[in-house]
């Protein structure tokens, strides 16, 4: 089955750029939607948006103005670049596969989460 | 935004009892409902898609059902395994995806 892992630094400065990095095991990142999710400590779970493998991406428009989310298919990973970040923005951060069945989407493959500190 | 309110925010039970968690969404999202069981320090795992599809691998204890705006997840006979948090998802408005706020089942 279809392992995801993210990579990134676990500590950001307030105002910086937080970039965060998702490896798909298999080959099917051309083949479904790829997805980033977060969860401040002790709260609940947030969407942040999702690329599909053209390109196309929708996100939360609360992030809308800071995000870029992109698809690297050569290499089966995508990434998130979170702009300009602020305390409210540490959080562990996941990356999710986003299926589509003929009556719903789902996130049914997670990674096991990175915890990102925003600090100076 | 479709906002999904879940209730309880938390209960105790015991091994063995049965478990109703209900998530009411603010406006029709047909059958785009799915539910997520979360382990402290663990990525969510996804349990039931479209409202009542058991995900594969998921014990059948485990079922969802749907009446207009609510859906419920009931677990039939809890496990010790199963004390854990849950989160139902819509995906009706792809444009938006929404969680609700969760339940944390713990034991009684």
């Amino acid at each position: 089955q279809v392992q995801l892992q993210e990579s990134g630094p676990g500590l950001v400065k307030p105002l910086e750029t937080l970039s965060l990095t998702c490896s798909v095991s298999d080959g099917s990142i051309g083949s479904y939607y790829w997805s980033w999710i977060r969860q401040p400590p002790g709260e609940g779970l947030e969407w942040i948006g999702y690329m599909d493998s053209s390109g196309r991406t929708n996100s939360n428009p609360s992030l809308k103005s800071r995000l870029s989310i992109s698809v690297d298919s050569s290499k089966n990973q995508f990434s998130l670049n979170l702009r300009s970040v602020s305390a409210a923005d540490t959080a562990v951060y996941y990356c999710a596969r986003f299926t589509h069945y003929y009556d719903s989407s789902c996130f049914d493959y997670w990674g096991q989460g990175i915890l990102v500190t925003v600090s100076s | 935004d479709i906002q999904m309110t879940q209730s309880p925010s938390s209960l105790s039970a015991s091994v063995g009892d049965r478990v109703t968690i209900t998530c009411r969404a603010s406006q029709s999202i047909s059958s785009y409902l799915n539910w997520y069981q979360q382990k402290p320090g663990k990525a969510p795992k996804l349990l039931i898609y479209g409202a009542s599809n058991l995900q594969s691998g998921v014990p059948s204890r485990f079922s969802g059902s749907a009446s207009g705006t609510h859906f419920t997840l009931t677990i039939s006979s809890l496990q010790p395994e199963d004390f854990a948090t849950y989160y139902c998802q819509q995906s009706y408005s792809n444009t938006r995806l929404t969680f609700g706020g969760g339940t944390k089942v713990d034991m009684k």
